[in-house]
């Protein structure tokens, strides 16, 4: 159980253009999923917190505007980055809580590996 | 704040021996979760073990235990009887009850030796 599925894995996109990545949420339903970007042998950085049905809150220096998250149901959000860059490059990852969990463990997934060119 | 520090960037263990991977933290609430995080080449971050602040026994899952000193805020990981499998970064985190943010270390690689 608890399984979370991220699409695309790999990405190639040309500098200018919007990638969008889903996360779902596929055996629970996730009242809260988060947004995480990670750089090579770095940890997790925390980019935005989201909510179905209201807005995301994002960490402090995370663009708003390029980095837009629409959590629409239980069990999907997405992270659209817009005008993407070469330095937006990089794994992006999700997580989910369950609605039911008593122990705020998350439940991550595979990630998105973006290259911006 | 909450912080999480992991003061060893990288350990190594021989196949079938033990390692402990050390974990501190910081945070001013009372109400806290603590996990430690495997993420292997992979890039898939799996739960290992999670301990509730509350609770005063160490967790315990098969070979993965944990030793939470709950005074001396320190939470680190036992790998017993170490497999090629167990080869991986792992990442303490720590989360505040009523809060949903993981504040993570900055991880420790592990490699096992055959």
């Amino acid at each position: 159980g608890a399984v979370v599925s991220q699409h695309p894995s790999r990405v190639i996109c040309k500098s200018g253009t919007s990638v969008k990545i889903e996360c779902r949420s596929l055996d629970f339903q996730a009242t809260t999923m988060f947004w995480y970007r990670q750089f090579p042998k770095q940890s997790l950085m925390l980019m935005a917190t989201s909510n179905e049905g209201s807005k995301a809150t994002y960490e402090q220096g995370v663009e708003k505007d390029k980095f837009l998250i629409n959590h629409a149901s239980l069990t999907l959000s997405t992270l659209t980055v817009t005008s993407a860059h070469p330095e937006d490059s990089s794994f992006y990852i999700c997580s989910a809580r369950t609605t039911s969990s008593l122990s705020y463990e998350q439940y991550f997934g595979p990630g998105t590996r973006l290259t911006v060119t | 704040a909450q912080t999480v520090t992991q003061s060893q960037p990288e350990m190594s263990v021989q196949e079938a021996e033990t390692v402990t991977l050390s974990c501190t933290y910081d945070t001013s609430e009372s109400d806290y979760y603590l996990f430690w995080y495997k993420q292997p080449p992979s890039r898939q971050m799996i739960l290992v073990i999670r301990q509730e602040a509350y609770k005063q026994q160490n967790a315990t899952e098969n070979r993965f235990s944990v030793n939470f000193q709950k005074a001396a805020k320190s939470f680190s990981l036992k790998i017993s009887d170490s497999q090629l499998g167990d080869a991986a970064m792992y990442f303490c985190a720590l989360t505040q009850g009523g809060s949903e943010k993981l504040v993570f270390g900055k991880g420790t690689k592990l490699t096992v030796n055959p």
